[in-house]
């Protein structure tokens, strides 16, 4: 059964540093999300990405945060200069019709 | 603005019997999504169970049932014969358009479930 993948599983960081999540979505898919989660807290929506474009995002996906599909089959979600709110479980979706699959998640670790 | 909210921060039930988490939400939409997803601690999100709006009759899945009221905004999750594998954490996510066309989900706060021994 094809599935979400994110690498890496555990990212740690310093500070200040730039990080890049990377995602696979499933292949026939064309709607992309990223999804964060504080620890002990809900999933909250970063952004959507369509048609190689940002559809839609939310007021966390400030200037530190970008996306991109470099290739036709990853999908990226990088942050600038890391920050220590910004630790947290980081979930990639792709979505073709109306649900979506979710990722395993990568957890990021800023120090 | 669509929300979700879950009343109930954290449940309790003994294994082999039944409990059901809360949720509400709030959308002018009239179609639209409802999901129950469990996160485990490895914190995957694993797909419990949806309902598409437009259906009345409520989904079933194995040990898992909705009691989806639609004209209260409700979105109930039953679990039966409950198992200690279920503990979790338990999303109630609403997936809908806004005017914009753009969909995605809107998750409550989550309900942690433990089973009792």
């Amino acid at each position: 059964e094809p599935e979400v993948t994110q690498t890496p599983s555990h990212q740690v960081t310093q500070m200040g540093q730039e990080v890049i999540l990377r995602c696979v979505p499933i292949s026939n898919h064309l709607y992309f999300y990223w999804y964060r989660q504080i620890l002990g807290q809900k999933v909250e929506f970063l952004v959507s990405f369509y048609n190689n474009e940002i559809s839609e995002k939310s007021e966390i996906f400030d200037d530190q945060f970008s996306v991109e599909r470099p290739d036709g089959s990853n999908f990226t979600l990088k942050i600038r200069s890391t920050k220590l709110e910004d630790s947290a479980m980081y979930f990639c979706a792709s979505r073709k019709l109306d649900e979506q699959f979710f990722g395993p998640g990568t957890r990021l670790t800023v120090l | 603005a669509q929300t979700v909210t879950q009343s109930q921060p954290e449940m309790s039930v003994q294994e082999a019997e039944t409990v059901t988490l809360s949720c509400t939400y709030d959308t002018s939409e009239s179609d639209y999504y409802l999901f129950w997803y469990k996160q485990p601690p490895s914190r995957q999100m694993i797909l419990v169970i949806r309902q598409e709006a437009y259906k009345q009759q409520n989904a079933t899945e194995n040990r898992f049932s909705v009691n989806f009221q639609k004209a209260a905004k409700s979105f109930s999750l039953k679990i039966s014969d409950s198992q200690l594998g279920d503990a979790a954490m338990y999303f109630c996510a609403y997936l809908g358009g806004d005017t914009s066309g753009t969909y995605k989900y809107i998750f409550g706060t989550g309900t942690r479930l433990k089973v009792l021994a």
